[in-house]
Order: C-alpha cells, then structure tokens, then sequence
C-alpha cells in the first residue's frame, strides 16, 4: 500500500545533539512538507520540496535544514541551533489525485523530546 | 489577525446531540478548503473537502461561504468515537500550495 513512512516515531535527544528525522514516500508524490505541532497550535510549516533538488523555507527554518537527493525522500534535521525542538513532527505530501485541490496527505509524525 | 481562526473550544457534548464547529479565513484569494480530524497524538486525517455548494457525508455536513469568507462543519447525533480535534484548513496556490491550519477545535463527547 502507498503512503508515508516516518522514523523514528520517538526520538529523545540532548541538547546540543542534531537529529534527523525520515520521511519516506511511494505515492509517486512531487511535493513534500515538514510540519511542526505544538501543543494547543497549528501545524507550522518548516521547509516544502516541490521537486527533487530543490526546496524553499516555510514560516519557522531557523535551525532545521532539509534535503531532496530522491524523489521518494525529504529528511528533515533537527540542528543545535534550533532553541525549542520539542515538538512534534509531521511530514506530508500532495500529488497525484490530489494535486487539484491542495490536499495534504500525512505521514505518522515523529514526537522529539530534547531532555 | 490570524490567517484561519476556529472556535477555542474546547466542547464538551453528550451522545447524540449536534455541534458545529465555524472557522473563518482571511485571505480572499484561498481556493481550497478542508476539515482534518486529529486524534489525540496522532497525524490529521482528511475528514471532508468543503464546497460552497456544501457537502454532506453520513452525520458530518460542511459548508463554505465565500463572501463572509466562513466554513462551518455540523456533526450530527454525535458518538463517543467523534472525541478528537477538528482542524480547518485553508489551501492557496500561489505557484506552489500554500496550505495553512487553524489550531483546532477539540470536542469532547460524553456518554
């Protein structure tokens, strides 16, 4: 079955350690986001990747950075810059049927807890 | 003024009864429109796309309205199993989607 495939879906880390986080797609997807939930908040945008090789800041990209080497894949790191990174993650993307309307699909998000 | 506002909330209803949820949106130019539902600690999920024909699907009724630029979700006879929060969800393309989220409603239904 298609869909998206995070990992890990809990991740506890430091401070000061980078993270990475995995988001792996087989919907044949172009575009692909990094969203962050705090508790109580909208999903905020991090980082979009509407094509391989490319990719644009969202709303909050101070102290994440992203990659787009294959179509399938957009992981996102957590750097030591970032000064609250507790939060939880989520990855989506938008193509196929849904490329009319916008409609995001969802991976099952990755909850970070910097102790 | 944020871009999607939803009621607060939270609301807390017993079985059976009909809540309804509104959200506003700020930008005119917003073409496409949806109601998420998000489980406690889980991703959001496609509830239903929103019309302003309106929609309609089993117990939960959408609606948009273009010139107050305001979406509504009506859900009827509620269940236990509605416990979750509601997202509205906003949806530009300017070249590329631009897709914004309200911070939810939760709802809490009681038997």
């Amino acid at each position: 079955d298609g869909g998206i495939t995070q990992s890990p879906k809990y991740l506890f880390r430091k401070e000061g350690q980078n993270v990475t986080l995995s988001c792996e797609q087989n919907l044949n997807h172009d575009a692909m986001y990094w969203y962050r939930q705090d508790p109580g908040q909208g999903l905020r945008l991090i980082y979009y990747s509407q094509i391989v090789n490319d990719f644009q800041k969202g709303d909050i990209a101070e102290g994440y950075s992203v990659s787009r080497e294959k179509k399938e894949s957009f992981p996102l790191t957590v750097t030591s810059a970032q000064k609250n990174p507790t939060a939880f993650y989520l990855c989506a993307s938008i193509g196929g049927a849904r490329i009319s309307t916008g409609e995001l699909f969802f991976g099952e998000g990755s909850r970070l807890t910097v102790l | 003024r944020k871009e999607v506002e939803q009621d607060p909330g939270p609301f807390n209803v017993p079985e059976g009864a009909t809540v309804a949820f509104n959200c506003t949106y700020s930008n005119s130019a917003s073409q496409s429109f949806f109601w998420y539902r998000q489980d406690c600690r889980k991703e959001p999920k496609l509830l239903m796309s929103v019309y302003s024909s309106g929609n309609e699907d089993g117990r939960f009724t959408a609606q948009l309205n273009r010139a107050s630029q305001y979406i509504s979700l009506l859900i009827r006879d509620s269940k236990l199993s509605d416990s979750a929060t509601y997202l509205c969800v906003v949806t530009l393309n300017t070249g590329g989607f631009k897709t914004i989220f309200g911070a939810g409603t939760r709802l809490f239904v009681k038997a």
